[in-house]
């Protein structure tokens, strides 16, 4: 496809439960980027991997957090034991990770815990 | 700590008129600056950016501005239209670091413009 993709887009799930989500980014990009925005907040940064590698994570809010891009292409950003403040917006971004290219940001999964 | 502050969360004005933005920040590090679209249902979209090394970076109907010594940028959108109608974030980082793509995002604000 011709942007990023994330899947699914809106996910519920109970407290407690483990949750995975999906970025597919545009073809080519090697810099991939998650995101997660609540409500009223602008985005905050989670996680950036440059090819397969997590180069920083430091917005990772706690190791309840992880994410992965084995092959350096498709990422999946994945959550144990989910607490009711994990709800939010996940988005994932690409770019080709040079100089000032842009972030092109995919459409989000809302997440929701119960 | 609020890194990057849009203090007005929303903004409304007439077609035609001109809508001004405006985004401070804190941290005396951060010398790229971007400001983000988005609209309901989708991920932001780049708009525009400006370097640290410059004050003023015009494309098209859209014009930021940048005082480094007041730590404050706007956005100037003239003339407005109606399908500028979106959420608007300000975004910065330091382009020294090892990402760009590693922003620090304002709250956002709302503008709407009228017909």
């Amino acid at each position: 496809g011709a942007g990023v993709s994330q899947t699914p887009s809106n996910k519920v799930t109970e407290k407690g439960k483990y949750v995975e989500l999906r970025c597919d980014p545009i073809s080519g990009h090697t810099a991939l980027y998650w995101y997660r925005q609540s409500l009223g907040q602008g985005p905050e940064f989670l996680i950036y991997f440059q090819g397969t590698g997590a180069a920083d994570d430091s917005g990772l809010p706690n190791d309840r957090f992880f994410a992965v891009r084995p092959e350096g292409s498709v990422s999946t950003l994945k959550i144990q034991r989910t607490e009711r403040g994990d709800s939010a917006v996940y988005l994932c971004a690409s770019s080709w990770g040079r100089g000032n290219s842009p972030l092109h940001f995919g459409n989000g999964t809302r997440l929701t815990v119960t | 700590d609020q890194q990057v502050k849009q203090n007005s969360p929303s903004l409304s004005v007439q077609e035609g008129r001109i809508s001004i933005l405006n985004c401070d920040y804190t941290n005396s590090m951060f010398d790229y600056f971007l400001w983000y679209k988005k609209y309901p249902a989708e991920g932001p979209t780049f708009l525009i950016s400006i370097s640290s090394i410059k004050d003023k970076n015009e494309d098209g109907r859209f014009t930021v501005f940048l005082n480094k010594s007041a730590k404050h940028l706007s956005l100037h959108i003239v003339p407005s239209q109606p399908g500028d109608s979106a959420v608007y974030f300000c975004a910065a980082t330091s382009a020294g670091g090892t990402s760009y793509g590693k922003l620090t995002f304002g709250q956002g604000t709302i503008l709407t413009v009228h017909p």
